[in-house]
């Protein structure tokens, strides 16, 4: 057990509509990554928050927004909802910002859009 | 030409093998690399981190990094079923600020 928790487990939803995926770091960490992990494109970077400050972003779509709060917890909201975003979200916290920090992931969120 | 490319298997072995996992990378500003392990279902977790080019040894695992062929790979000797899983190289810049480009993962089998 790496100590970052999300929640819900799985998602079923249909295309056009909005889920909150929430995502708990491990006590003392304050940084929290959201990556994407599909079978075609493999475990993609998404986006990084660092206490509560947006520090980094990647591959992340307009139709994709997320935050964190100040007890830290971060929610990743997924709009507008299509068929190809179907995938595995994946919560990483680190104590820091920096590279080579170590980033333990949580268990994921398993999205799927009919 | 993508990043990180990994051979993605699926690789199977008898127990007891010595299994070599590879990723080459093509760009030169990476400096830390990393190989995670990830269960069927599960998140990935840390198995090996090296900073730079070089050898690491944990047990079982060892991480040898060569940044001039811009190669790293990971060995597993004497194997064992529960290691069964997908392994991901992930690699990360030194000015980056912590996002990780990881290889698309090469699925391992250790059969009894």
């Amino acid at each position: 057990d790496s100590g970052v928790t999300q929640t819900p487990k799985h998602l079923i939803t249909a295309t056009g509509q909005r889920v909150t995926l929430r995502c708990s770091p491990r006590s003392g960490d304050l940084s929290v990554y959201w990556y994407q992990q599909s079978l075609d494109q493999g475990l993609q970077f998404l986006i990084q928050y660092y206490n509560g400050e947006e520090r980094a972003k990647g591959n992340i779509l307009e139709r994709f927004s997320a935050q964190q709060f100040p007890d830290l917890h971060s929610e990743l909201n997924l709009s507008s909802l299509e068929l190809g975003d179907s995938a595995l979200y994946f919560c990483a916290s680190s104590v820091t910002s920096g590279p080579g920090d170590t980033q333990y992931f949580g268990p994921g969120t398993r999205l799927t859009v009919l | 030409q993508k990043e990180v490319e990994q051979d993605p298997g699926p690789l199977s072995v008898p127990e007891g093998a010595i299994v070599s996992l590879n990723c080459t990378y093509s760009n030169s500003a990476f400096q830390y690399f990393m190989w995670y392990r990830q269960y069927s279902r599960k998140g990935p977790e840390l198995l090996m981190y090296t900073y730079s080019s070089g050898n690491k040894e944990d047990g079982r695992f060892t991480a040898q990094v060569d940044k001039s062929s811009k190669y790293i790979s990971l060995f597993i000797r004497d194997s064992q079923p529960s290691d069964s899983a997908t392994y991901l190289c992930a690699l990360e810049g030194r000015g980056s600020q912590g996002n990780l480009i990881f290889g698309k993962g090469t699925k391992l089998s250790v059969k009894p």
